[in-house]
């Protein structure tokens, strides 16, 4: 079956420094990745839509120039959190349409837990 | 504009319990599709089913059910014989294809099953 991979599963950084994520799909490719947030006890926020070779779109209210998000290549996405803050403390989940497939195949990476100090 | 609404925050029930989660969705496109998923404790989102807006079929696959209603834009889903291992957020989530499959979730419902 597709998978998507995130690295790293866990990041500490300090306050003020940029931490980047990344989203892979490993067999299979994705013109379109989706980043979500969520907060503890919370639901899945749709952030941005990434999409290969141009400029993310983001959702109402999320920063787009806190949350750097690229998509260099039709396997992978960055998202990079700048100048983190200890409120982007979060659990962020990306996921992957299969560019092969049916628009709503998309598959789901195991998440980054990032905490800022 | 899309939205799904799960209106139970937390269930409690003891194991074997039949239990069913509730999901309204509210979408104004005729093509959608509609999704149930488990997270457990880990964080990792698990899939348990995808309907499209086309096919109002129920689907059982063993312990789960799901009554999907267009009529009342619901999507409800049924545990049968609960257990602990049942114990997890469910998050039912919806993709239109006018918002270009992007896909948004309920708040979820947490489940607890007590042995």
């Amino acid at each position: 079956g597709a998978v998507v991979s995130q690295h790293p599963s866990r990041v500490i950084c300090k306050s003020g420094t940029s931490v980047k994520i990344e989203c892979r799909s490993l067999d299979f490719q994705a013109t379109t990745m989706f980043w979500y947030r969520q907060f503890p006890k919370k639901s899945l926020m749709l952030m941005a839509t990434s999409n290969e070779g141009s400029k993310a779109t983001y959702e109402q209210g999320v920063e787009k120039d806190k949350f750097l998000i690229n998509h260099a290549s039709l396997t992978l996405s960055t998202l990079t959190v700048t100048s983190a803050h200890p409120e982007d403390s979060s659990f962020y989940i990306c996921s992957a349409r299969d560019r092969s497939g049916i628009g709503y195949e998309q598959y789901f990476g195991p998440g980054t837990r990032l905490t800022v100090t | 504009a899309q939205k799904v609404t799960q209106a139970q925050t937390e269930i409690s029930v003891v194991e074997k319990e039949d239990v069913t989660l509730d999901c309204v969705y509210e979408t104004r496109d005729t093509t959608y599709y509609l999704f149930w998923y488990k997270q457990p404790p880990s964080g990792e989102l698990v899939f348990l089913i995808r309907r499209n807006s086309f096919d109002e079929q129920n689907e059982i696959s063993g312990r789960y059910s799901w009554n999907f209603q267009k009529s009342t834009s619901s999507f409800n889903f049924t545990i049968t014989a609960s257990q602990v291992v049942d114990s997890a957020v469910y998050f039912c989530a919806l993709s239109e294809a006018a918002g270009g499959f992007k896909t948004i979730f309920g708040a979820g419902t947490r489940l607890f099953v007590k042995a």
